[in-house]
């Protein structure tokens, strides 16, 4: 079992660019959900996914939007970035929409020049 | 509003000692509360929930409404118990995380 399995591990932007990072749950798992984790800060929610629909979602701006695919893996894709987008994003799943016990995986590091 | 609370950004105890870390929350519905821990080089795992009333790795946390606290507790302090620990809370629909706390066991 590969777990939770992000890609990119680190990705370098420049402000006004589009980002999409990549998520592949843990196997048998069907919902992802995203965290930004700012340094030295907890993460914090962006969106769950669950049946290729967003379910749930966090205060961040439009240019944050996602996906989830017919396998349940996922993207996330952020437009116009900012220098404050830089910041390590989490992928975690779990089962049919719950938290009650979330995998993560390792994260993308995201650096905004 | 879902809001989680870690008065304590850092704490260092000796081994053997005893072990808490502080969450607060806030939350107008029925919480569920989750501890999160990261080790060193390792991914965010579950810790535990209260709704399991389980001990894990001699750890335990008790959910006090009165106080909207979940602290995290154990009696005896190990150098392996070295990481990052987070306090989450579930509601409406979504799971929130505090700014967490670096927990140091001396040797």
């Amino acid at each position: 079992d590969a777990g939770v399995t992000q890609s990119p591990t680190h990705l370098i932007k420049t402000r006004g660019q589009q980002v999409t990072l990549r998520c592949s749950p843990k196997s048998g798992h069907d919902t992802v959900s995203w965290y930004q984790q700012a340094l030295g800060q907890g993460p914090q929610f962006i969106f769950q996914y669950y049946e290729e629909e967003e379910r749930q979602r966090g205060n961040f701006p439009d240019r944050f939007s996602g996906h989830q695919f017919p396998n349940y893996s996922s993207e996330l894709n952020v437009n116009a970035l900012l220098l404050g987008d830089s910041a390590l994003y989490l992928c975690a799943s779990s089962l049919q929409g719950g938290y009650e016990k979330l995998f993560f995986g390792s994260g993308t590091q995201l650096s905004v020049l | 509003a879902q809001r989680v609370t870690q008065p304590e950004k850092l704490l260092s105890v000796f081994k053997g000692a005893p072990v808490e870390l502080k969450c607060n929350y806030s939350y107008s519905g029925s919480p569920e509360l989750f501890w999160y821990v990261q080790y060193s080089r390792q991914r965010l795992q579950l810790l535990l929930r209260h709704i399991s009333r389980e001990s894990i790795k001699g750890f335990t946390a008790d959910l006090n409404k009165g106080e909207t606290s979940f602290h995290l507790k154990k009696p005896f302090a190990q150098e392996e118990d070295s990481a990052m620990y987070y306090c989450a809370l579930k509601g409406a629909q979504k799971l929130v995380f505090g700014q967490g706390t670096r927990l140091t066991i001396n040797p």
